[in-house]
């Protein structure tokens, strides 16, 4: 059974602070990672895919990934009120299209 | 990215009953998706949504329950049947950009209350 883990929090932040996000998965074979961001009563959002060991920076964004470890997380710089949401880590299933999603962490940014 | 355009966004259905959810997507696609979010729960994959051949079930998911056609290469549907309060759930249509990097985009989900 392929499993993606994540705290589900909430994960509460001041405003300005760096929040971090962690996800674990089963599949060693696994080679392509994402970030979803879901806010409340809406559809997921990509945000970062990550493919190779290292960080993989876009504005605020930093993920990072440690296939030997199986771990993948995500970074948000400067966290803002309005990054609060649900951050799904989602890895894709060896020879397929198919993505498995971890169950999400709340993220809150309080001002 | 592609535009994808689901429909209805939102229904109240009795029990026993129906519903048919729509997916349009702006640009032609391999493959598309159906997932389930209960309340509270992450994305559960439904089904895999092929062009031209019968749609591939995950484990717990049945056609008769979920039955899905795929036309053409830009539209997909799923219906939910015989409807119980334990279907009331988000239900979503993804798409898998074609160029090899497993990235998924989704509609902005069909939000079904059974009761």
């Amino acid at each position: 059974q392929k499993e993606v883990e994540q705290n589900s929090g909430p994960l509460s932040v001041p405003e300005g602070a760096i929040a971090s996000l962690n996800c674990t998965y089963s599949d060693r074979g696994s080679q392509s990672f994402f970030w979803y961001r879901q806010y409340s009563g809406k559809s997921p959002e990509l945000i970062m895919s990550i493919y190779s060991n290292g960080d993989k920076e876009d504005g605020r964004f930093t993920a990072q990934l440690n296939k030997a470890s199986q771990y993948v997380s995500l970074l948000i710089r400067d966290s803002q009120p309005s990054d609060s949401a649900t951050y799904l880590c989602a890895v894709n299933i060896l020879g397929t299209d198919k993505l498995i999603f971890g169950t999400g962490t709340r993220l809150q940014v309080f001002p | 990215s592609a535009v994808i355009s689901q429909k209805p966004s939102r229904d109240i259905c009795q029990r026993g009953t129906s519903l048919t959810i729509q997916c349009q997507v702006d640009s032609q696609v391999t493959m598309m998706f159906w997932y389930r979010q209960q309340p509270g729960q992450s994305l559960t994959l439904i089904a895999t949504a092929n062009q031209g051949s019968e749609a591939t079930y995950e484990s717990g998911f049945v056609i008769d329950k979920f039955p899905i056609s795929r036309p053409n290469l830009t539209f997909s549907t799923l219906t939910v049947s015989n409807m119980s309060p334990e279907d009331s759930s988000i239900y979503l249509c993804s798409v898998a950009q074609s160029t090899g990097t497993h990235e998924a985009f989704f509609g902005q989900g069909t939000r079904l209350t059974v009761v």
